[in-house]
């Protein structure tokens, strides 16, 4: 059974970086076809979706986080990591990691979150 | 961005009940669409994806409906257990991933 657990400062001044790491168990990071996500949601509001890597080193970032998110992976630790930059009060959220499962079945693209983390609260505040 | 639009925002409902709720896409998005159930302090958990394939272990009183702009998440007999917020998910324009707001299931 695969577990993701998130981890990382929950407190961080405006201005600054925010890091967090995920830490995959219960399998390898690097088998099988499967991207890695954060996801984060601000307290009573939706999900949103903010990037994902590949064991190869790919990513992908959602276009409104481009320019502050840096996804990267160790797969030595089989960790994936988030630093996004130049933080302000809206980044407060819960953060999650996520297994992005892509694939076919019945002749169709299939593509969901399958394994997430529990989530950590990040609060932007001096 | 695909704009994924649910209603109700919230509702409420009693157990037994048999009840819907809506996903509406800006554009269309084929089957492309999933499905998660949270609960409060917890994160998502899948129910459906490809719009009606029920996810291993999902009680099968859930099920989904719906391609290109709408669709639909039934849940036949609502249990104490349902009560939940619930999103869908398009990834019609992978990379690039985006939800609906929710809608919360609340006892009535």
């Amino acid at each position: 059974q695969v577990q993701l657990q998130e981890s990382g400062p929950g407190l961080v001044k405006p201005s600054q970086t925010l890091s967090l790491t995920c830490t995959v168990s219960g399998g390898s990071i690097s088998s099988g076809s499967y991207y890695w996500s954060w996801i984060r949601q601000p307290a009573g509001k939706g999900l949103e979706w903010i990037g994902r890597i590949y064991t190869s080193g790919s990513t992908n970032y959602n276009p409104s986080l481009k320019s502050r998110v840096t996804i990267s992976v160790d797969t030595s630790k089989n960790q994936f990591s988030l630093k996004l930059s130049s933080v302000t009060a809206a980044d407060t959220a819960v953060y999650y990691c996520a297994r992005d499962h892509v694939g076919y079945s019945s002749g169709t693209v299939i593509y969901y979150f399958d394994y997430w983390g529990q989530g950590t609260l990040v609060t932007v505040s001096s | 961005a695909i704009r994924m639009t649910q209603s109700p925002s919230s509702f409420s409902a009693s157990t037994g009940d048999r009840v819907t709720i809506t996903c509406r896409a800006s554009q269309g998005i084929s089957s492309y669409l999933a499905w998660y159930q949270q609960k409060p302090g917890k994160a998502p958990k899948l129910l459906i994806y490809a719009a009606s394939t029920l996810q291993s272990g999902v009680p099968s009183r859930f099920s989904g409906s719906g391609s290109g702009t709408d669709f639909t998440l039934t849940i036949s007999c609502l249990q104490s257990e349902d009560f939940a917020t619930y999103y869908c998910q398009q990834y019609y324009s992978y990379p690039l991933i985006t939800f609906g707001q929710g809608t919360r299931l609340e006892i009535k």
